[in-house]
């Protein structure tokens, strides 16, 4: 089944302990990038990947890492969390090409950060 | 820059009553616009899309049509029902591979029986 598979769904941390939310995709998509969700904010696109070793800034990236070592995966890095950050996440891929092709979203993942 | 307004939820209505949700949007060139849908505790899934102006997409009932000279992409449905509640994102998207998706803040909708 074509997916996109992010872990954890839940997680809650302290201020600073460093983190790693996972994203991984299985259709081979090239483009794939990390949103927040926050309640009257709608969702902001944080970080994001054209392809393998290509990563570029979203709308809201301070305090945030990425990597794309391999096409499948793309995790989201919090060096040191904050409360600001408490958050609903989603990792989203698609096929490269033209900006017609929908967003595959996964599940999402919900941090706290007390 | 680009970008996307929808009206703000939240919307309430009856099972069966006629659904409208507003978007227009701001683009420098001719985006392709979608509609996502996102049910209680999933991500956020492609409803709908329509890649040129006058084309219409539709799913599940649902339908929209992109206008450009008014420069919307409004959703409507004949008849709702309780599974439709959720949030629905209207968003756009340059043809240029290289520029992300821009999502409005998102509508959501409550379906009473």
């Amino acid at each position: 089944e074509a997916q996109v598979t992010q872990n954890p769904r839940y997680l809650i941390t302290v201020t600073g302990k460093k983190l790693t939310v996972t994203c991984s995709q299985n259709m081979n998509h090239e483009y794939m990038s990390w949103y927040r969700q926050d309640p009257g904010l709608g969702l902001r696109q944080i970080y994001y990947s054209m392809n393998v070793e290509v990563t570029d800034k979203g709308d809201v990236p301070e305090g945030y890492k990425v990597s794309r070592k391999e096409k499948r995966n793309f995790p989201l890095i919090l060096e040191s969390p904050s409360p600001n950050q408490t958050s609903l996440y989603f990792c989203a891929s698609r096929g490269s090409g033209t900006g017609n092709s929908p967003l595959h979203f996964g599940n999402g993942t919900r941090l706290t950060v007390t | 820059g680009n970008s996307v307004t929808q009206m703000e939820g939240p919307v309430t209505l009856s099972e069966e009553a006629f659904l409208t949700i507003n978007c227009t949007y701001t683009a420098t060139g001719y985006p392709s616009l979608f509609w996502y849908v996102q049910y209680p505790g999933e991500g956020l899934q492609l409803l709908l899309k329509a890649t040129k102006a006058d084309d219409k997409g539709s799913n599940k009932g649902f339908e929209a049509t992109y206008r450009k000279e008014t420069t919307s992409f409004h959703l409507e449905k004949g008849s709702v029902q309780v599974s439709d509640s959720a949030v629905y994102f209207c968003a756009l998207s340059e043809h240029s591979g290289n520029t992300p998706l821009v999502f409005g803040k998102g509508t959501r909708l409550s379906v009473i029986a």
